[in-house]
């Protein structure tokens, strides 16, 4: 079945330390690949995509995402976390399976940050 | 910057109530979409228009759930009657265009949090 999985709930770094935050997905083909934020009480923000090429893709904030088509998977990445960082994050695919446009979300991990 | 608009922010009512939502899309989008977002989950689609015309509304319960966007600009969205587990946010999204090959970002509201007592 198609799905978006993100294995981790919830996840608690220290100001400063990097993060890592894993999206897998199951399609037939590699869909359009996305990370969002969501701050609390605030809609979702695009953080970065990757469509085609280079397979690490720069986003705003900071983040980058690198795709890896061997395992299926789009992580997220920061190399200093800063405490305004603190929300929840979405990985998303558009299986673009011809049509419209669609995201398929995964159920979210919700990043806390120690001072 | 342009923005999506929603409200109400926060509606609370009572089971079996009907409520409505509202959405205004950033001026010149074609495709808006209306998404439910159940605590501790990831947005669902629940409807998409391209203009004035529904493209996929697999995904919403149509025997309480309507929407519609009549001049293909703002957009409504009604629950009747309200269920318990009809308690979620409702996100909308709207896009320059939904379909093609060119690829348009989806730009999201604040939302609208429904508590359905």
């Amino acid at each position: 079945a198609q799905s978006v999985t993100q294995p981790d709930i919830h996840i608690t770094v220290s100001e400063g330390a990097s993060l890592e935050l894993r999206c897998n997905y199951s399609y037939g083909a590699t869909p359009y690949l996305f990370w969002y934020v969501q701050s609390p009480g605030q809609g979702l923000q695009l953080l970065l995509k990757y469509f085609s090429g280079d397979t690490l893709v720069q986003g705003i904030k900071g983040f980058e995402a690198e795709f890896k088509r061997s395992q299926s998977s789009f992580n997220l990445r920061k190399p200093s976390v800063h405490w305004s960082d603190a929300a929840e994050y979405f990985c998303a695919v558009d299986p673009f399976s011809g049509g419209y446009n669609k995201l398929i979300f995964g159920a979210g991990t919700r990043l806390a940050v120690h001072p | 910057e342009a923005e999506v608009a929603q409200s109400p922010r926060y509606k609370i009512t009572e089971k079996s109530q009907a409520v409505a939502f509202w959405c205004d899309p950033i001026s010149g989008h074609a495709t808006l979409y209306w998404y439910r977002q159940i605590l501790g989950q990831g947005p669902e689609l629940l409807v998409q228009f391209q203009d004035e015309s529904v493209v996929d509304d697999s995904q919403l319960p149509k025997d309480r759930f309507s929407a519609e966007r009549l001049k293909g600009v703002d957009s409504t969205l009604k629950i009747q009657p309200a269920e318990l587990g009809d308690s979620a946010m409702y996100l909308c999204a709207s896009s320059a265009s939904g379909s093609g090959k060119s690829y348009n970002e989806q730009f999201f509201g604040p939302g609208t949090r429904l508590t359905v007592l």
